[in-house]
């Protein structure tokens, strides 16, 4: 399977623990974007990569957050601290940017839980 | 108000009803796209339109740039048509998403 992975599916942990998620993207795609989604609602842009670098940061990314592309391939989402607040779906997503479709792949997500 | 809008918020059909969900965005883009969500997460890319028309199968998503309003349709709906269709508005510069709130699909046998 060629596609973008996320490690873990579920995670449930206790408030104030740090959690961090995992994305591998499509090998050759050198953009990954990390999304949050909340029940019932689209999801909302975190922040993203071109390579290792990490380009824009959204509000929404407090300073409990953060990201990680080492070496321009998996990445890394950390959340110190965790608040209730924090239960979401995390959604990965890679492109090849300098193609012609600049098409988003999904992973299928991280559904985070915080008690 | 959101950059990118979508109407309705949840939809029931019955199977074989032709459907419409709408979306309307205030940003300037080069092309919108469609997704699809199904129950546990997965995201698919359905279409990237910049103007015009697309195709594909049953699925037909059309856009108007200049009244910045796309529609997805659906012909001889399905029951495994159900899932949350979203559209998304690309921004610069990383094409990072403004996506809209999402169309919860239920087709009914």
């Amino acid at each position: 399977d060629t596609g973008v992975s996320q490690n873990p599916r579920h995670k449930i942990t206790k408030r104030g623990q740090n959690v961090t998620f995992r994305c591998d993207p499509i090998s050759e795609h050198n953009r990954l974007y990390w999304y949050r989604q909340t029940l019932g609602q689209g999801p909302e842009f975190l922040t993203y990569f071109q390579n290792e670098a990490q380009l824009e940061k959204s509000r929404l990314l407090s300073d409990r957050f953060s990201a990680e592309r080492p070496k321009g391939s998996f990445s890394t989402l950390e959340i110190q601290r965790t608040e209730q607040g924090d239960s979401a779906m995390y959604l990965c997503a890679s492109s090849f940017e300098g193609g012609t479709k600049n098409i988003q792949y999904f992973g299928a997500g991280t559904r985070l839980s915080v008690l | 108000k959101n950059e990118v809008e979508q109407s309705p918020q949840n939809l029931t059909a019955q199977e074989g009803e032709f459907i419409t969900i709408n979306c309307s965005y205030s940003v300037g883009i080069s092309a919108l796209h469609w997704l699809q969500q199904h129950p546990g997460g997965g995201i698919v890319s359905l279409f990237m339109l910049s103007s015009g028309k697309k195709k594909h199968g049953r699925l037909i998503a059309t856009i108007n740039i200049q009244e910045k309003h796309s529609s997805l349709h659906i012909t001889a709906s399905h029951p495994r048509d159900s899932a949350v269709y979203i559209c998304a508005a690309p921004r610069l510069p990383g094409n990072q998403f403004y996506f809209g709130t999402g169309t919860s699909l239920t087709v009914i046998p």
